[in-house]
């Protein structure tokens, strides 16, 4: 069936660090896929999302690429701030529902 | 416009007991999904209602978990009796039309459950 598998973590990086959390996929057919956050005591929020392949996501200096070939999605954000301190959740949608990656927890220390 | 919301906020329970927990997906969707984190793994899906019907109830653990959504609003999840394993976080999503590719899911703030 359909999976996702994301890096483990937790991360933790200095503020202005460059963040990547991988992700890839295995599904079948061409599934959307997204990036969803959830900030300390909030609830999930979609970050970005792609529809096709080579399609780009980005939000908030976040980017995200569809890559076919790889069957990734690697998530991606050029200088973290503290307040990027979160749980970052790669999924893709199949059949309607999402399916998830088990989430990696990202702290950024001023 | 407000958003999902889902009560309550945490829940505390003895391993037998009831507990029901309750989402308002945004005004206006007619899809409404339940998810649940265990553990700190996956969020893993259990069922999808477009309106008051339930559409896929494949992820529903076992017959203790029912769901309901009488009138096509809110929803109800009732845990009956509870065991540990059922401890997490219980999100809910909505949507307003699940038939194209680009659908965005909305989710409220979750309610954790803690079984003792």
């Amino acid at each position: 069936g359909d999976s996702v598998t994301q890096m483990e973590g937790p991360v933790t990086l200095s503020e202005e660090a460059f963040l990547t959390i991988n992700c890839t996929y295995t599904a079948t057919g061409y599934p959307s896929l997204f990036w969803y956050v959830q900030y300390p005591g909030e609830g999930l929020q979609l970050l970005l999302k792609a529809t096709k392949a080579d399609d780009k996501g980005s939000n908030k200096g976040f980017e995200a690429t569809y890559r076919k070939e790889t069957t990734s999605f690697h998530l991606e954000k050029g200088s973290v701030q503290v307040s990027d301190s979160a749980v970052y959740f790669c999924a893709l949608r199949g059949a309607g529902k999402l399916i998830f990656g088990q989430g990696t927890t990202l702290q950024v220390k001023p | 416009e407000a958003g999902v919301t889902q009560f309550p906020s945490h829940s505390v329970i003895e391993k037998g007991q009831t507990v029901t927990l309750r989402c308002d997906p945004i005004s206006g969707h007619d899809n409404l999904y339940w998810y649940r984190r265990v553990m700190g793994k996956e969020i893993k899906f259990l069922l999808h209602f477009v309106k008051e019907s339930k559409q896929d109830e494949s992820g529903m653990p076992n017959n203790r978990f029912l769901a309901e959504r009488t009138g096509g609003t809110y929803s109800t999840l009732k845990v009956q009796p509870a065991e540990l394993e059922d401890s997490g976080v219980y999100f809910c999503a909505s949507s307003q039309d699940p038939s194209g590719r680009f659908e965005t899911q909305y989710f409220g703030p979750g309610t954790r459950l803690l079984v003792l």
